[in-house]
């Protein structure tokens, strides 16, 4: 159980152009969605809390116009990276919580790794 | 100072060795931790979640030391598929957020 989809795995756009990356939980339900961001050699860093039915909270530095989330339902949450440009390049993962467990332990999806030329 | 810290490494570790590593947190009100285990260009995977009493999953074991504030990872007889890097995450007190240490790269050699 708790699997996590994220698609598509992989995408290469030219700079200008929006990118649209979905999460999908595929046997559970997800009040909360979260998108994190990983540079190479670094460490995964939070992006914003993605909640069902209502705005996502982004982390300090995070433009919320660049990075449009929506979660309009307990299984998908989607990332939209508008006019992309090169240096947002990276690889994009989501993880969502079930919304029943007690536990924080949240599941992640494969990752998309975005390039943008 | 970052909130949760890991030495980078990489630990090289012969097959079969015992290798440990350590874990810092500075948010004394963190309520959850755990391990995850992340290969190259993939996902992070939960490896264990880590009690306070302390806890072991077949080879690898996982203690919590609230008064130093560092959780530990030990994995014993250790395989050419242990190789990765390990991070160490912490619940923040703020409810939800996780966060991500640097994580540790252990290569396991023959």
């Amino acid at each position: 159980g708790a699997v996590v989809s994220q698609h598509p795995s992989r995408v290469i756009c030219k700079s200008g152009t929006s990118v649209k990356i979905e999460c999908r939980s595929l046997d559970f339900q997800a009040t909360t969605m979260f998108w994190y961001r990983q540079f190479p050699k670094q460490s995964l860093m939070l992006m914003a809390t993605s909640n069902e039915g209502s705005k996502a909270t982004y982390e300090q530095g995070v433009e919320k116009d660049k990075f449009l989330i929506n979660h309009a339902s307990l299984t998908l949450s989607t990332l939209t990276v508008t006019s992309a440009h090169p240096e947002d390049s990276s690889f994009y993962i989501c993880s969502a919580r079930d919304f029943r467990s007690y536990s924080y332990e949240q599941y992640f999806g494969p990752g998309t790794r975005l390039t943008v030329t | 100072r970052k909130e949760v810290e890991q030495d980078p490494g990489p630990f090289n570790v012969p097959e079969g060795a015992t290798v440990a590593f350590n874990c810092t947190y500075s948010n004394s009100a963190s309520q959850s931790f755990f391990w995850y285990r992340q290969d190259c260009r993939k996902e992070p995977k939960l490896l264990m979640s880590v009690y306070s009493s302390g806890n072991e999953d077949g080879r690898f074991t996982a203690q919590l030391n609230r008064a130093s504030q560092y959780i530990s990872l030990l994995i014993r007889d250790s395989k050419l598929s242990d190789s990765a890097t390990y991070l160490c995450v912490v619940n923040s007190a703020a409810g939800n957020k996780l966060t991500f240490g640097g994580g540790t790269r252990v290569l396991v050699k023959p």
